[in-house]
């Protein structure tokens, strides 16, 4: 199996371009996940989706940003505009079983916003 | 909410060494509890958890952690340390319902000849 495949692994923009980081969970897996790690944060969890259905948002900085999952092998995460601040690794995780399944993550997005 | 403290920001720890990385944790009800480990620009990797039964458990690489409820810990222990261990590692809490692990901020480890 390939793993989880994100891309671009890393993305140099500037403030207020859209940035769109996508990624394909491991093939069978049914729940998803997007993290964003930096050194002052952490890792935070933004969004996940089960069956490709969003359950919690709850960690989605702002209306800037926004993650779609129109179907099981794809999944995106848009941020518009982009700022200084948005920059960070960003990492889709997948899992098969929901709650007691270990994650598996993608090698991540680095993201610079000048 | 749950929470996880890991309270060493890093353990220099000598090669043949045990090793040893802190882990508490905060939830309400039975905590799923899990490590893991990130190498340089990698993504985390999955190394063991817990979720019931036995308190000790064995993961990937020779690592194994303990539970412990009355301390509310899950600290990551290695008998004889590895040069190649040195990484990033993270505890993470989850209750099961949820799905949403909460990820500790992370502790170095660093193994020296």
């Amino acid at each position: 199996d390939a793993g989880v495949i994100q891309s671009p692994r890393h993305e140099v923009t500037e403030m207020g371009q859209e940035v769109t980081l996508r990624c394909k969970p491991i093939s069978g897996h049914n729940s998803l996940f997007w993290y964003r790690q930096t050194m002052m944060r952490g890792l935070e969890l933004l969004i996940y989706f089960n069956n490709n259905v969003p359950i919690d948002d709850s960690g989605m900085p702002e209306d800037r940003f926004s993650a779609k999952m129109p179907n099981a092998s794809f999944s995106t995460l848009k941020i518009q505009p982009s700022e200084p601040r948005d920059s960070a690794v960003y990492f889709c995780a997948s899992s098969l079983k929901r709650g007691l399944g270990e994650l598996f993550f993608g090698e991540g997005s680095r993201l610079t916003v000048l | 909410a749950q929470s996880v403290a890991q309270p060493e920001d890093q353990v220099n720890v000598a090669e043949g060494n045990p090793l040893t990385v802190k882990c508490t944790y905060s939830v309400s009800g039975n905590p799923y509890l899990f490590w893991y480990v990130q190498y340089p620009n990698r993504g985390l990797q999955f190394l063991l958890k817990y979720i019931t039964g036995d308190n000790l458990v064995k993961g990937s690489y020779g690592f194994e952690a303990e539970f412990n409820k009355s301390q509310t810990s899950f600290h990551l222990k290695k008998p004889s340390a590895l040069v190649s261990d040195s990484a990033l590692y993270f505890c993470a809490v989850d209750t099961g319902t949820a799905s949403k692990l909460t990820f500790g901020t992370g502790t170095r480890l660093q193994v020296t000849l």
